[in-house]
């Protein structure tokens, strides 16, 4: 069974550019999960979905971030425009609806410079 | 509101030694329990988990007993190898309309031989 799909691995974008991370889940998962890890940190919920429903986007900073999961599987996250502070690791994960046990994708590891 | 606190790394210690890292947590109600793992470079991956009291969960030589008496999920392996060196991260799930994980801020394990 195939895990979840990120792409691209890393990103390197100058300040104020846009950039945008994709991710597939595993099949069949209807609960999709983006996570922010900062540098030493743990992961922190940006928002979840179920099925194409955002049902939580309070952790999400809305006047640059956005999301989208148009079709409850393949789904989106943009920054626009990227500041230095972005600079993390996005990581993607999925559950079945309801489920308590989360996979993780690989990441991708923004650099803003 | 949920919150998880580990050890602070980093953990170093001598192939075949004995292994502890500590972690306790506070959440409302009755959490499910995690332990990840990241390798460098890489996303987390499930190592084990418990869903309830005095539940042992268990994987790979890695063991962790849910104690709720003592809010805490200590992850213990017997003898480690220079291959277990990555970053562990406990993290709950209390579920109950809450979302996502709640995650440690990582416990980085050296391995030396």
């Amino acid at each position: 069974e195939a895990g979840v799909v990120q792409s691209p691995r890393y990103k390197i974008i100058e300040k104020k550019q846009p950039v945008a991370f994709w991710c597939n889940p595993i099949s069949g998962h209807n609960t999709l999960y983006w996570y922010l890890q900062n540098l030493g940190q743990g992961p922190e919920l940006l928002i979840r979905y179920e099925n194409e429903e955002a049902v939580d986007d309070s952790q999400l900073p809305k006047d640059r971030f956005s999301a989208e999961r148009l079709k409850g599987v393949d789904s989106t996250l943009k920054i626009q425009p990227a500041e230095l502070g972005d600079s993390a690791v996005y990581l993607c994960a999925s559950s079945l609806q309801g489920g308590q046990t989360q996979y993780f994708g690989p990441g991708t590891r923004l650099l803003v410079l | 509101g949920n919150s998880v606190t580990q050890m602070e790394g980093p953990v170093t210690l001598s192939e075949e030694a004995f292994l502890t890292i500590n972690c306790t947590y506070t959440a409302t109600g009755y959490p499910s329990l995690f332990w990840y793992v990241q390798y460098p470079g890489e996303g987390l991956q499930l190592l084990l988990k418990a869903t309830k009291a005095d539940d042992k969960g268990s994987n790979k030589g890695f063991e962790a007993t849910y104690r709720k008496e003592t809010t805490s999920f200590h992850l213990e392996k017997g003898s480690v190898q220079v291959s277990d060196s990555a970053v562990y991260f406990c993290a709950l799930y209390s579920g109950g309309g809450a979302d996502g994980l709640t995650f440690g801020k990582g416990t980085h394990l050296i391995i030396q031989p």
